[in-house]
């Protein structure tokens, strides 16, 4: 089944202490991208990676990295997380060009940081 | 610049159409009009797209005004699963641009 993985679906975790949320794809898409939802704000894009090896950043990228080593992966790191980051997290990835029907999400990863 | 414009809520009875508008009055002509719908906090999913022409899949239909300026997503016989945040968005059916989500319209349907 064509699919994006993220793990974790929740998390909880303290001031400081390095995280990782990991993305896999399965569909060979090229392009894959962290979007970040908070109440009243909609969907806000984090970072973004056109191919291996290629990552740019969104619209809200402070506080976060990304690496994408591989076309399947795009893990999202959140070296010092602070509260504010407390947050639902996807994953999307896609063929480039982009077919926008052809996007495909990950079921998310809620995360909260105290 | 918001490039749609949604109601933020409606409420739709089951088993009714459900009728979610959405204006687009900037729309250039390469651009498309999609809509998405998000349940409960899963990740968004795609339902259907158009450029001039009505359409309609198994999800839903989609009738775009002439002047293409407005659009509305019709559900035909709305059940209580198709409570979710239904997102229109606009942009060309391919090419480099992401795609931009604004805060749609919660629709709620009531048994």
């Amino acid at each position: 089944e064509a699919q994006v993985t993220q793990n974790p679906r929740y998390l909880i975790t303290v001031t400081g202490k390095k995280l990782t949320v990991t993305c896999s794809q399965n569909m060979n898409h090229e392009y894959m991208s962290w979007y970040r939802q908070d109440p009243g704000l909609g969907l806000r894009q984090i970072y973004y990676s056109m191919n291996v090896e290629v990552t740019d950043k969104g619209d809200v990228p402070e506080g976060y990295k990304v690496s994408r080593k591989e076309k399947r992966n795009f893990p999202l790191i959140l070296e010092s997380p602070s509260p504010n980051q407390t947050s639902l997290y996807f994953c999307a990835s896609s063929t480039i060009p982009f077919f926008p029907y052809g996007y495909t999400f990950g079921s998310g990863t809620r995360l909260t940081v105290v | 610049d918001a490039k749609t414009t949604q109601p933020p809520s409606m409420d739709c009875a089951e088993g009714r159409a459900a009728n979610l508008p959405c204006n687009h009055s900037t729309i250039s002509g390469n651009e498309y009009v999609y809509w998405y719908r998000q349940i409960h906090s899963q990740g968004p999913q795609y339902i259907i797209h158009g450029l001039k022409n009505n359409e309609t899949n198994e999800m839903a239909s989609l009738i775009i005004t002439e002047d293409r300026k407005s659009s509305t997503l019709i559900l035909p016989h709305a059940t209580l699963r198709d409570t979710a945040v239904y997102y229109c968005i606009v942009r060309p059916n391919f090419g480099n641009e992401k795609l931009t989500f604004g805060t749609g319209t919660r629709l709620t349907i009531i048994p």
